[in-house]
């Protein structure tokens, strides 16, 4: 079975803060993504990743940065965050069509 | 662009009743993935089916069914039987074959099975 793993369930940041959002895949994945998941919105993708050290943006990447340094773990950065990142944060990883996802981290910027 | 409307936003069901969940789909590719995809309570999506733009054929997998039509743009999907723990939030998505990279999602069905 894939295993995609998030470094945390439940985050609460203040606003300012620099904040990290580790994902890690146990499936040798080639493919890994960042969405976030507000109500009435659906998952709205962030950024992805085809390959270590490779990146590419999604549709919302104002605010965010990306680092794959190795294949299995993909690493979300808020470089400051602020209150209307607050949201559900979902990574994901796939070989080719079906993606994987994590169980989600839950941040609260106040 | 590609865009899949899942109209129903929410839907509540008395246990062991019958419901579809509906998805429409649009996109100008003629290769193409579709998928249904279940977010329980606890928040991780879990993948249920894939189905490629070739493949109309309807598949079933215990309670569950799933309803393809290229002339409609459509994959619908039914639970027969509902129970409590089919209680959650039902995302449909597309992706372009080749695009393996970037899906599009639905905005989800969130349904709620009443015992």
């Amino acid at each position: 079975d894939v295993k995609v793993t998030q470094s945390s369930r439940y985050l609460v940041k203040r606003t300012g803060e620099k904040v990290f959002l580790e994902c890690v895949q146990d499936m040798d994945h080639e493919n890994m993504f960042w969405y976030r998941q507000d109500p009435g919105l659906g998952l709205r993708l962030i950024y992805f990743s085809y390959d270590v050290k490779m990146k590419e943006k999604g549709d919302i990447p104002e605010g965010y940065s990306v680092s794959r340094e190795k294949k299995e773990r993909f690493s979300l950065i808020l470089e400051s965050a602020s209150t209307n990142q607050t949201s559900m944060y979902l990574c994901a990883s796939s070989r080719y069509y079906e993606q994987y996802f994590g169980p989600g981290t839950r941040l609260t910027v106040t | 662009a590609q865009k899949v409307t899942q109209a129903q936003t929410e839907i509540s069901v008395v246990e062991k009743e019958d419901v579809t969940l509906d998805c429409v789909y649009e996109t100008r590719d003629t290769t193409y993935y579709l998928f249904w995809y279940k977010q329980p309570p606890s928040g991780e999506l879990v993948f249920l089916i894939r189905r490629n733009s070739f493949d109309e054929q309807n598949e079933i997998s215990g309670r569950y069914s799933w309803n393809f039509q290229k002339s409609t743009s459509s994959f619908n999907f039914t639970i027969t039987a509902s129970q409590v723990v089919d209680s959650a939030v039902y995302f449909c998505a597309l992706i372009l074959s080749g695009g393996y990279q970037k899906v599009t999602f639905g905005t989800g069905t969130k349904l709620q099975v009443i015992p």
